[in-house]
């Protein structure tokens, strides 16, 4: 089956940038998605990268796609302490209608 | 702005009592999902629905029920909840065929507890 992994969990100081990595097995992913779900909340749609894209920028998110390695990453720059939360990514594949979700990686920001 | 609404929000119950969660999305979307968030994070897609009268189990089995009569209704239903039901139970749905990108927008979440 679709298996999508993530680290756990992830310290940064406020002010520096976030890494946040995301690798997943199946080749026929379409899209893939990055997700943001703060305390006692849903998941917040970030942003999306469609697979045959290498990159997308928005704003402090970079999204990065190697294809070949099957790995995304997320990068916010100048993380805030208002970025403290779980970070999900996604994916879709071709034919399916739902998305496949990573463990989650929780992000915490240090003042 | 996503209009998807679950109610409650928060609910502690006693072991044996029927449930229901509600879920209700005004955008028009033909396709809704509940997921069950475990406390260490991990979603799991339970229940999903192409559309009116169309109702799934998702990849994790699940001793509740869904239906959908309405578009923008879509509730869950536990007839005797216990303990192990204690958790986040997320619902989304997705814009409709020929929008692209398969986006998820979900609802605040009801996170339910089971004493």
């Amino acid at each position: 089956g679709e298996d999508v992994e993530q680290s756990l969990f992830l310290s940064v100081r406020e002010g520096d940038s976030s890494v946040i990595n995301c690798t997943y097995t199946d080749s026929s992913s379409t899209y893939l998605y990055w997700y943001k779900q703060e305390p006692g909340a849903g998941l917040q749609l970030l942003t999306y990268i469609f697979s045959n894209m290498d990159m997308k920028q928005d704003q402090r998110l970079t999204v990065l796609l190697n294809k070949k390695d099957k790995h995304l990453s997320l990068r916010i720059a100048d993380t805030q302490t208002g970025d403290s939360a779980i970070y999900f990514c996604a994916e879709s594949l071709t034919g399916a209608n739902n998305l496949f979700f990573g463990t989650g990686t929780r992000l915490t920001v240090i003042p | 702005e996503a209009d998807i609404y679950q109610t409650p929000r928060y609910l502690v119950i006693g072991t044996g009592k029927k449930i229901t969660l509600e879920c209700s999305q005004t955008m028009g979307h033909d396709k809704m999902y509940w997921y069950q968030q475990d406390p260490g994070m991990e979603l799991h897609l339970i229940h999903y629905s192409y559309g009116v009268n169309s109702t799934e189990k998702g990849d994790l089995s699940s001793e509740s029920t869904v239906s959908r009569i309405r578009t923008e209704h879509f509730p869950l239903t536990l007839e005797s909840a216990r303990p192990s039901h204690t958790s986040q139970y997320l619902c989304a749905s997705r814009a409709n065929r020929g929008s692209g990108a398969n986006v998820l927008t979900f609802g605040a979440g009801s996170r339910l507890t089971v004493l």
